[in-house]
């Protein structure tokens, strides 16, 4: 069945970079939008942006805007979310979720297990 | 952006009991279509959210009966007929009508 794994458990310094992967199975990889979403503790969870299929409408969150970068490799089913200079406030778990997309609406129906990251000095 | 306002914020419920939670929104969500743009989640204790219900009022696959939603325009109702201990967790609306799509603070259902 569709599945999408994410990458490891990641700890930060203020001022870094993160980088999180998110690997589909099950499902045509190109045919579907992916989201990410984040919750950080104690919080509600947060859309931060999304990526098409082909790479080619990428919308990120205006909160986000200069700091995320989404990417996905195709051939190897993985899409990617980069996020710049981290601080505090970015520690979190970070979802990919699968876009259904249905009657126009984007309906996040699968979603990956989640990756904390952890933003410490 | 959308503001999304659930009631209440916790919920005890009896096991065998009804529930409802309700969603509002800071502006409608019915697009010129004729569909509203509107979903509920689940985030269980230590796992990821999953789909209830999408546009408004259609359960996802998988989805027991016991869970119904309604609503249109700017209020939004999730209704469990029958609790039951594994129904336990967070559950949160999210409008899907603009971008940024955005949830409500979620309403932690437990078991009493």
């Amino acid at each position: 069945q569709a599945q999408l794994v994410q990458s490891g458990t990641e700890v930060k310094k203020p001022g870094a970079s993160v980088k999180v992967s998110c690997k589909a199975s099950g499902y045509t990889f190109s045919a579907h939008y992916l989201h990410w979403v984040r919750h950080a503790p104690g919080q509600g969870l947060e859309w931060m942006g999304h990526i098409n299929g082909n790479s080619d409408d990428i919308r990120y969150a205006q909160k986000f805007q200069g700091r995320v970068t989404m990417t996905r490799d195709t051939s190897i089913s993985t899409a990617y979310m980069e996020l710049s200079r981290l601080t505090s406030d970015d520690t979190a778990v970070y979802y990919c979720a699968r876009d259904l997309y249905i009657k126009g609406e984007n309906v996040f129906d699968i979603w990956g297990q989640g990756t904390e990251v952890t933003v410490s000095s | 952006d959308i503001v999304m306002t659930q009631s209440p914020l916790s919920l005890p419920v009896t096991p065998g009991e009804p529930a409802s939670i309700s969603c509002r929104s800071s502006q409608s969500l019915l697009r010129g279509n004729g569909y509203t743009y509107f979903n509920w989640f689940l985030q269980k204790p230590g796992q990821s959210p999953q789909l209830l219900i999408y546009l408004g009022s259609n359960r996802a696959s998988g989805v027991s009966d016991r869970f119904s939603g309604s609503g249109s325009g700017t209020e939004f109702t999730l209704k469990i007929s029958r609790v039951e201990a594994a129904d336990v967790g967070v559950y949160y609306c999210m409008q899907a009508l603009q971008r940024p799509y955005t949830f409500g603070q979620g309403t932690k259902l437990e078991i009493k």
